[in-house]
């Protein structure tokens, strides 16, 4: 248990389905992150938020919508999505500062994304 | 382009023998660096890191390894145990933008080992 919780765990969904990704994170962090992981490739970064602000874009389509509501949460809705998108989606929060020796990130369990 | 490589995508090491895990970068601006593990349905969880003003950090059975000319960072586990098998994800980051800082992940290395 890190103190970052993602639901669903699982989701399938058809291409012309709406759904959103739900992270929830307790450690008093400031910053939040979405990553996508796909099978043989890095994990990728999508957005940041720092103090509920997007700070981070990372060229992600806009089939993607993020939200953040409050320090604590963080939401991916997703629209019209593709087959290419099925992936590993990762929340993760921080207390900023990569710098800082002993800062990390701690990571949710995933949402494992079919889209069909 | 890929800023950060693991080259090896698994790794099989025998019981209580060491486990090295390497790790290449190429952006010169990284100067913190990470290590995570990821068991399969879990996300990744941090193991150890290290800042570019050292060369060592050591913590238990898991020490890194960063040479800045090289570019180049290793994980030594020793001795190994079989909970060690999982997916080793090195990652960097560029103190460009205070509270704007993001990880850069390599792919990955699967470790197994052999009991």
């Amino acid at each position: 248990e890190t103190g970052v919780t993602q639901t669903p765990r699982h989701l399938v969904m058809g291409m012309t389905n709406k759904k959103s990704l739900k992270c929830e994170q307790h450690l008093g962090h400031n910053a939040m992150y979405w990553y996508k992981q796909s099978a043989k490739k890095p994990l990728e970064l999508m957005f940041v938020y720092n103090f509920k602000e997007q700070t981070e874009n990372n060229s992600v389509p806009s089939r993607f919508s993020p939200e953040c509501p409050n320090s604590s949460h963080l939401f991916l809705h997703l629209h019209t999505l593709q087959p290419e998108d099925s992936a590993l989606y990762l929340c993760a929060s921080s207390q900023g500062g990569w710098g800082k020796d002993g800062t990390e990130a701690f990571f949710g369990q995933g949402t494992r994304l079919t889209v069909v | 382009d890929q800023q950060v490589k693991q080259n090896s995508p698994s790794l099989s090491v025998q019981e209580g023998r060491i486990s090295i895990l390497n790790c290449d970068y190429t952006n010169s601006m990284f100067d913190y660096f990470l290590w995570y593990k990821k068991y399969p349905a879990e996300g990744p969880t941090f193991l150890i890191s290290i800042s570019s003003i050292k060369d060592k950090n050591e913590d238990g059975r898991f020490t890194v390894f960063l040479n800045k000319s090289a570019k180049h960072l290793s994980l030594h586990i020793v001795p190994s145990q079989p909970g060690d098998s999982a997916v080793y994800f090195c990652a960097a980051s560029a103190m460009v933008n205070f509270g704007n800082e993001k990880l850069t992940f390599g792919t990955g290395t699967r470790l197994t080992i052999i009991p």
